[in-house]
């Protein structure tokens, strides 16, 4: 399965500012998944992003709060922008799917303060 | 809006204790339903998925069982060990959808 390498870990931001996560995959995946799982909440799909093409939102997720790039398929970005306090999460990307379920990246864990 | 159901929230069990978790989903549109192990500070690990009505699987001291008609899944450890100590998610996906609906997770706590 593939290996993803995400960065950054862990972070504690000022509310207002934007804070960009960045996903490595070792192998070319045709669609990428982000993730966030507020606390107390479940794991929850903010948006899928396919290489050459914009990223499809789920619903209560809009582009200018999370921009998505997909600039080949190994890579991919998500931004949270604007932060605000209720933005602290942890954000995960994701690929992979069918028989062998999915792969995640270890995770970003974003404060907002 | 799909509801995915998990119990216990949380389970505290001495070590060599078997314990199991319930997953419930909706019964109808059913294509997976996965099982995950996450623990602190590392990324969710796919255990299971399961497709068909009736399946059980087993990875060693793990196994899984399936009822598609009636919307539920058990995961079931044998013998728990402090490394069992995790947060195991369920995830359903309907249709031929890959999107993953997930559940809040079953905290479990194995004490030597």
């Amino acid at each position: 399965s593939a290996v993803i390498s995400q960065k950054p870990s862990r972070d504690i931001c000022q509310r207002g500012t934007s804070l960009t996560i960045q996903c490595q995959v070792d192998s070319q995946v045709t669609m990428m998944f982000w993730y966030r799982q507020q606390p107390g909440q479940s794991l929850t799909l903010i948006a899928t992003a396919n290489q050459g093409s914009e990223a499809t939102y789920e619903s209560g997720f809009v582009i200018d709060k999370f921009p998505i790039s997909r600039p080949n398929l190994t890579f991919s970005t998500l931004t949270v922008s604007n932060m605000s306090p209720e933005d602290s999460s942890i954000y995960l990307c994701s690929v992979g799917a069918g028989n062998y379920g999915y792969t995640f990246g270890s995770g970003t864990r974003l404060t907002v303060v | 809006i799909l509801n995915v159901e998990q119990s216990p929230q949380s389970l505290h069990v001495q070590e060599g204790d078997s314990t199991n978790f319930t997953c419930s989903f909706p019964s109808s549109n059913f294509y997976a339903l996965h099982w995950y192990r996450w623990e602190t500070a590392k990324s969710p690990e796919a255990l299971f998925v399961m497709t068909l009505n009736g399946d059980e699987k087993k990875k060693g001291r793990i196994s899984a069982t399936l009822n598609t008609k009636e919307g539920y899944s058990y995961l079931y450890i044998k013998g728990s060990q402090p490394e069992d100590s995790a947060t195991y998610l369920c995830a359903y996906s309907g249709g031929s959808n890959y999107k993953l609906t997930f559940g809040k997770g079953t905290l479990l706590t194995v004490n030597p």
